[in-house]
């Protein structure tokens, strides 16, 4: 079956660490997403890409780094300059239709030890 | 810049009833689409509904269903007959059908929706 696959489901990063979250999709999507979920929170852009070598900050990029050298995988690296990574990260993907909604990946728990 | 507004931080609602969350939208668009996500405790983000804006007819999935206020810029979700596994945070979005927007979704802050056994 299509979908996305993030990995690993759980993972804890010490302090000055770079760490990376792995986002893959075989749905052919052209554009896919990352989003950062606070506890009781929403969801809050940190990077999307819509094409392959091409991505654009979203609204919480500090701190992050994003690479699409594949259509179907979207790595976020978490650098040690991001001050309070511990939260939970979502990748989406989505065709390019215009009314198509986003279909997502079942998420990262960072932590911070 | 679009925006879309969830008043209802949380919301319960007794096994078997009806409930209807609500869902606002400022934009100066006329052709766009809505989404409802459902985030269970497991937290996989999972589409529930979805309305384009140029259909009068309201969306309707099983025992899901949306009243859609275009004039009004309302989007509500209306889920009958309530069953525990409804529980979880129910979010609303917008996508704008232009390409400046890149096509984004914007999203609601969320509605806890707690199901009373």
């Amino acid at each position: 079956d299509g979908g996305i696959t993030q990995s690993p489901k759980y993972l804890f990063r010490k302090e000055g660490q770079n760490v990376t979250l792995s986002c893959e999709q075989n749905l052919n999507h052209d554009a896919m997403y990352w989003y950062r979920q606070d506890p009781g929170q929403g969801l809050r852009l940190i990077y999307y890409s819509q094409i392959v070598n091409d991505f654009q900050k979203g609204d919480i990029a500090e701190g992050y780094s994003v690479s699409r050298e594949k259509k179907e995988s979207f790595p976020l690296t978490v650098t040690s300059a991001q001050k309070n990574p511990t939260a939970f990260y979502l990748c989406a993907s989505s065709p390019q239709g215009r009314g198509s909604g986003y279909t997502f990946g079942s998420g990262t728990r960072l932590t911070v030890v | 810049a679009q925006t879309v507004t969830q008043s209802q931080p949380e919301m319960s609602v007794q096994e078997a009833e009806t409930v209807t969350l609500s869902c606002t939208y400022d934009t100066s668009e006329s052709d766009y689409y809505l989404f409802w996500y459902k985030q269970p405790p497991s937290r996989q983000m999972i589409l529930v509904i979805r309305q384009e804006a140029y259909k009068q007819q309201n969306a309707t999935e099983n025992r899901f269903s949306v009243n859609f206020q275009k004039a009004a810029k309302s989007f509500s979700l209306k889920i009958s007959d309530s069953q525990l596994g409804d529980a979880a945070m129910y979010f609303c979005a917008y996508r704008s059908a232009s390409m400046d927007s890149n096509y984004q979704l914007i999203w609601g802050a969320g509605t806890k929706l707690i199901i009373k056994p």
